[in-house]
């Protein structure tokens, strides 16, 4: 029932491989983000993307790439991750940045590096 | 640094009980508060916005001190389905990516 949906919502993947993780809005939002959560700390936000545009690099490592084609759509491309990459990985959307909202969580991708 | 500090539990609370917890946060340009509510293995949902007057919401209540930088949340007459992670968030203003989240404190209702 969810108006943001992510998959796949598991994967297993080893470090020398390439995968990605899709998100879509169906909620008419112009923001998009990548939060990552890992055991015991609190949300991280990775990336943010306002009409389609990069607005926020969190300084996150290379290995993670993301890519939005619309406004709708987030993609989070993954190569040679670390066993320390796996987490539950969020996307979130918002009507847009610059404004004072609550952001709509996927349910996840539960990411695991072997 | 931890810019929103909560006490991550558990707190084992009896069914029917009231439990409130506080969170802090060290921002004081901070703009808007939330409180979202997460279950396990699921993503966090909003449970509800927080405003200099306090609001209230059913059985759920939450305050905010700008004085003290602090916000809380009561629950009355606690239910089963109330167990969850409750995440205490901040906005410094500049929308959602200016979001930030507290670690969440573990509730666990017992019958």
């Amino acid at each position: 029932e969810t108006g943001v949906t992510q998959t796949p919502r598991h994967l297993v993947m080893g470090m020398t491989n390439k995968k990605s993780l899709k998100c879509e809005q169906h909620l008419g939002h112009n923001a998009m983000y990548w939060y990552k959560q890992s055991a015991k700390k609190p949300l991280e936000l990775m990336f943010v993307y306002n009409f389609k545009e990069q607005t926020e690099n969190n300084s996150v490592p290379s290995r993670f790439s993301p890519e939005c084609p619309n406004s709708s759509h987030l993609f989070l491309h993954l190569h040679t991750l670390q066993p320390e990459d796996s987490a539950l990985y969020l996307c979130a959307s918002s009507t847009e940045t610059g404004q004072t909202t609550e952001a709509f969580f996927g349910q996840g991708t539960r990411l695991t590096v072997v | 640094r931890k810019e929103v500090e909560q006490d991550p539990g558990p707190f084992n609370v009896p069914e029917g009980a009231t439990v409130a917890f506080n969170c802090t946060y060290s921002n004081s340009a901070s703009q808007s508060f939330f409180w979202y509510r997460q279950d396990c293995r699921k993503e966090p949902k909003l449970l509800m916005s927080v405003y200099s007057s306090g609001n209230e919401d059913g059985r759920f209540t939450a305050q905010l001190n700008r004085a003290s930088q602090y916000i809380s949340l009561l629950i009355r007459d606690s239910k089963l389905s109330d167990s969850a992670t409750y995440l205490c968030v901040v906005n410094l203003g500049g929308g959602a990516d200016g979001l930030t989240f507290g670690k969440g404190t573990h509730l666990i209702i017992q019958p």
